[in-house]
C-alpha cells in the first residue's frame, strides 16, 4: 500500500516564501507530482520529480529525495492567488497516482 | 481541444437510485482515471483505463460501482443503489502514457448529492 503525509494547513504572508513538505511510503515508485487545487475547482499540475534534486519552475520549485521518501514544494514571492490546497501525489510504475489529503495554504496580506 | 469534460456537473438523487457519470478525455490521451473527492480530503483513486482496458480497480470500491470505456474514448461511471455515503465530487482525469511525467489533466468534476 501507499502512505502519503502532508500538513493539513499552513499560513504565510504575501511576498514571503513557504515550504510544503510531503513524506511517502510506497512500492514501485515512479515519480512524484504536486498539484494545486483552488476551492471548488479541479486540481491542476504544478510539478513532477522522478530523480533526486530540485526542479525549478518560476516561483515554484519542487524537491525530491527518494531514499528519504521526502519531497517539498517551495513557493516564493507569495501572492494572494496562491491561497489554495496543494496536493502531493505519488506515481507508481503501474501508472496510478495516489494523492495525499492536501495542504491548505492561506496567504495573508 | 477543450480539455477533459464531465457530465453532468451536478446530480441530486434519492438513496437507492442509480446514477451514471460521463467523462470525455483529451482526445490523444490513452489513459483515463476516475477519482472521488470529499471535502478536506485528497482525490481517492477509484479505477483507471488504458485505452479500453480497465487496468485497476480500487479494492475499496464496492460492487455497486462500475466503469466502462467501451471504445477507448469516453468513459462512464455508474453507481447502483446509491447511499448517502456516496455523496462526493467524482473527478475524471486523463493522461498520455508515453509522456515522461504523465501528469493528470482533470475535468471539472461531477458533484453527487444523495438525499
Amino acid at each position: 500500500g501507499q502512505n502519503i503525509d502532508q500538513p493539513t494547513e499552513m499560513t504565510a504572508t504575501e511576498g514571503a516564501i513557504v515550504q510544503i513538505n510531503c513524506t511517502y511510503q510506497t512500492s514501485g515508485f515512479n515519480g512524484l507530482f504536486w498539484y494545486q487545487q483552488h476551492a471548488g475547482e479541479a486540481p491542476t499540475f504544478l510539478s513532477y520529480n522522478v530523480l533526486d534534486g530540485l526542479e525549478e519552475k518560476g516561483r515554484f520549485s519542487s524537491f525530491l529525495s527518494r531514499s528519504k521518501g521526502y519531497s517539498y514544494l517551495l513557493l516564493k514571492e507569495l501572492q494572494m492567488k496562491d491561497s489554495a490546497s496543494y496536493l502531493c501525489a505519488v506515481l507508481t510504475n503501474a501508472g496510478k497516482s495516489t494523492f495525499g489529503d492536501g495542504t491548505t495554504l492561506t496567504v495573508k496580506p | 481541444d477543450t480539455g477533459v469534460s464531465q457530465d453532468p456537473r451536478h446530480k441530486i438523487t434519492k438513496r437507492g437510485q442509480n446514477v451514471t457519470f460521463r467523462c470525455d478525455p483529451i482526445s490523444e490521451h490513452n489513459r483515463l482515471y476516475w477519482y472521488r473527492q470529499t471535502l478536506g480530503q485528497g482525490p481517492e483513486f477509484l479505477t483507471y483505463f488504458q485505452n479500453e482496458a480497465q487496468l485497476e480497480k480500487s479494492r475499496l470500491l464496492s460492487d455497486r460501482f462500475s466503469a466502462e470505456r467501451p471504445k477507448g474514448s469516453f468513459s462512464t461511471l455508474e453507481i447502483q443503489r446509491t447511499e448517502q455515503g456516496d455523496s462526493a465530487m467524482y473527478l475524471c482525469a486523463s493522461s498520455f502514457r508515453d509522456r515522461e511525467s504523465g501528469e493528470l489533466f482533470f475535468g471539472e468534476g461531477s458533484r453527487l448529492t444523495v438525499l
